[in-house]
């Protein structure tokens, strides 16, 4: 078990250009989480997946952000059109339904900054 | 006002004191209660995990629910520098609901030796 994975750990960009973020759940887990946490706050849910299927999206997610998890495996997350506003840590999560209780273990996260 | 409030410190002790981490939250939903920590520039990771009021121990941790006056805390003993890290609960109403996770703004916590 080599837990959660994310990459890259850390992303520069320009503001305008796109962004994709990659997450590997833990191997065995079927839901898989985005948050998202800015300095000196917890993190805040985005989104979630059930195998393949993209269950709830907050409303934090703009239009410019879109999730995918093509095979219920590996996860993407896509920002179109950064902007300032975006610099934060990008965090993904997995849990699975046959575990008992609610822990969701995370990954490293990805730091995004705008420039 | 935020669901979940939690003081942001910085808390700073000597090594070997007892710490008190607490959050407070107005959603009497909230049924399981987990506490987090995060070194800088890391993931969060999993610490302690309860449902319902009451106690819960593992080694020098223990956390601590009581839903009547929706005040929540981790007790760490024998603190350690490499206890220094940023300490965030998280709550939920429903059983295995990641996407149902909300969490205090984190504690910063420093143990000098």
């Amino acid at each position: 078990d080599t837990g959660v994975s994310q990459d890259p750990r850390h992303k520069i960009t320009k503001r305008g250009q796109n962004v994709t973020f990659r997450c590997d759940p833990i191997s065995e887990h079927n839901r898989l989480y985005w948050y998202r946490q800015t300095l000196g706050q917890g993190p805040e849910f985005l989104t979630y997946f059930q195998n393949e299927a993209q269950l709830e999206k907050s409303r934090l997610l703009s239009d410019r952000f879109s999730a995918e998890r093509p095979k219920g495996s590996f996860s993407t997350l896509e920002i179109q059109r950064t902007e300032q506003g975006d610099s934060a840590m990008y965090l993904c999560a997995s849990s699975s339904t046959d575990r008992s209780g609610t822990e969701a273990f995370f990954g490293q996260g990805t730091r995004l900054t705008v420039v | 006002q935020k669901e979940v409030e939690q003081d942001p410190g910085p808390l700073s002790v000597p090594e070997g004191a007892i710490v008190s981490l607490n959050c407070t939250y107005s959603n009497s939903a909230f049924q399981y209660f987990m506490w987090y920590r995060q070194y800088s520039r890391k993931g969060p990771e999993l610490l302690m995990y309860t449902y319902s009021s009451g106690n819960k121990e593992d080694g020098r941790f223990t956390a601590q629910v009581d839903k009547s006056s929706k005040y929540i805390s981790l007790f760490i003993r024998d603190s350690q520098p490499s206890d220094s890290a940023t300490y965030l609960c998280a709550m939920s109403a429903l059983r295995n609901a990641g996407n149902m996770l909300t969490f205090g703004g984190g504690t910063r916590l420093m143990v000098k030796p």
